[in-house]
């Protein structure tokens, strides 16, 4: 049973650095890629950015400059960090797997979410 | 990069049919097959439905379908049922490893 959590500070403030971690249980990270995702409350889904084994990694343009993900193989877990926060990113972050390559090419599992709040 | 378009809300009675659109362009729904959808209830995180425009994971009933013409997906929800009353997002591939996701529909089953 593949399961996915994320973890970190509940609240941060602005112009800090919001900081994530996702463990991944049940199966390895070295394979598939693994996705962040995040809604602001009341809003629809927004793809932050993904990240491979290798540290091949790419982010949306809107947030590129602002964001890096990392991978941990030996702990089976993968960061995101978002510097410079502000309110609007107040949001809800999922952690994801993605299949690439094979079916379902798709987000398969999920990660319950974690809200990150931005406020001094 | 831009998101997919969606009508923000869609409904219908129980028992009758209800689709909702995604629109992109030809280089994300138009240029590649992996289009797919999901089923978000409040405080839930988001379910995978559809995969590849019109494949159905295991588990999923099959009075959901998805299609695609063009740079336009599509799902169909026939048969509504009170549990499919949710918030529905599409995503696509949109090449150069990036995704993309539609604003959403809230579909409510009358």
């Amino acid at each position: 049973q593949v399961q996915l959590q994320e973890s970190g500070p509940g609240l941060v403030k602005p112009s800090e650095t919001l900081s994530l971690t996702c463990t991944v249980s049940g199966d390895s990270i070295t394979t598939y890629y693994w996705h962040w995702i995040r809604q602001p409350p009341g809003k629809g889904l927004e793809w932050v950015g993904f990240i491979y084994h290798t540290g091949n990694a790419n982010y949306n343009v809107s947030l590129k400059s602002r964001v890096t993900m990392s991978v941990d193989t030996s702990k089976n877990q993968f960061s995101l960090k978002l510097n410079s926060v502000t309110a609007a990113d107040t949001a809800v972050y999922y952690c994801a797997r993605y299949v690439a390559g094979a079916s379902p090419h798709a987000f398969d599992m999920w990660g319950r979410g974690t809200m990150v709040t931005v406020s001094s | 990069q831009s998101a997919l378009t969606q009508p923000p809300s869609a409904s219908g009675s129980p028992g009758q049919s209800v689709t909702i659109s995604c629109t992109g362009t030809s280089s994300d729904v138009g240029a590649y097959n992996f289009v797919s959808w999901y089923q978000q209830h409040p405080g839930k995180a988001p379910k995978l439905m559809i995969y590849e425009v019109s494949k159905w994971p295991s588990g999923v009933p099959d009075r959901f379908s998805g299609s695609k013409s063009g740079n336009t997906a599509s799902l169909t929800v026939s048969g509504l049922q009170a549990e499919d009353e949710a918030d529905y997002y599409c995503s696509s591939f949109a090449g150069n490893n990036i995704w993309v996701f539609g604003g959403g529909t809230k579909l409510t089953v009358l």
